[in-house]
């Protein structure tokens, strides 16, 4: 089974940086890779799906990028919303794949 | 609006069996068109995904992680999908989110999206 490595499992960040978070696969799976935020003690929520594809709804200042097996959220200017867990997915093949998981905090 | 509601908090003992339910509402086909998966958060911890189910055939799909531990079931007439587990165990705890996966047939089968829209959780505590 592919297996998803986030990486940093956290950082802190002041608001206004652009920040980018990693996701290694440790195969090759195709496109379907999907970015999630949670913030404290809510929901999880899709922000990215087809690798870069926005969820609509989702601010602009996310963006998603990498193919074969290096993925990467990047965040262009920090807001004190965007302190939160993110996780990448892989997802359509299963099993469906959850990275670990990177905090931000600001 | 469509929802994913989720039955409430459940405090359960080892060994004890467990029920919990996500129901589809709102306008459209929520449950026609999308698979509907079951994810896992053990306290402090990462998501885990524990199986989907496809409501309008019951087809199922667990990880390997959980199959034999967990069953997943749906009630079509009640636009229901299940969460069960036979003899609930210390590690059991945690917040279980249903989430649904739009499905789109291809030649060769389906392609199921991400997840597009997650039920409020349960949070289940089982003692010992």
């Amino acid at each position: 089974d592919v297996q998803m490595t986030q990486f940093p499992s956290s950082l802190s960040a002041s608001l206004g940086d652009r920040v980018t978070i990693s996701c290694r696969a440790s195969e090759m799976f195709g496109d379907s890779l999907a970015w999630y935020q949670q913030r404290p003690g809510k929901v999880p929520t899709l922000l990215i799906y087809a690798v870069s594809r926005l969820q609509q709804g989702v601010s602009s200042r996310f963006s998603g990028a990498g193919s074969v097996t290096e993925f990467t959220l990047t965040i262009s200017s920090l807001q004190p919303e965007d302190a939160a867990t993110y996780y990448c997915q892989k997802y359509n093949i299963v099993p469906l794949t959850f990275g670990g998981g990177t905090k931000v905090e600001i | 609006e469509e929802q994913l509601v989720q039955s409430g908090a459940e405090v359960k003992k080892s060994g004890e069996s467990l029920r919990i339910s996500c129901e589809g509402s709102g306008d459209g086909d929520t449950f026609e068109l999308f698979w509907v998966s079951w994810v896992r958060q053990m306290p402090g911890k990462g998501l885990e995904w524990i199986g989907h189910i496809k409501p309008s055939d019951s087809q199922v799909r667990y990880s390997p992680s959980f199959e034999g531990h967990v069953t997943i079931s749906v009630d079509k007439s009640l636009n229901t999908v299940y969460l069960q587990w036979g003899s609930l165990q210390a590690s059991d705890n945690g917040i279980y989110y249903c989430a649904r996966e739009p499905s789109y047939p291809t030649l060769n089968g389906y392609f199921n999206d991400a997840f597009d829209l997650w039920g409020q959780g349960t949070l289940v505590t089982v003692s010992s």
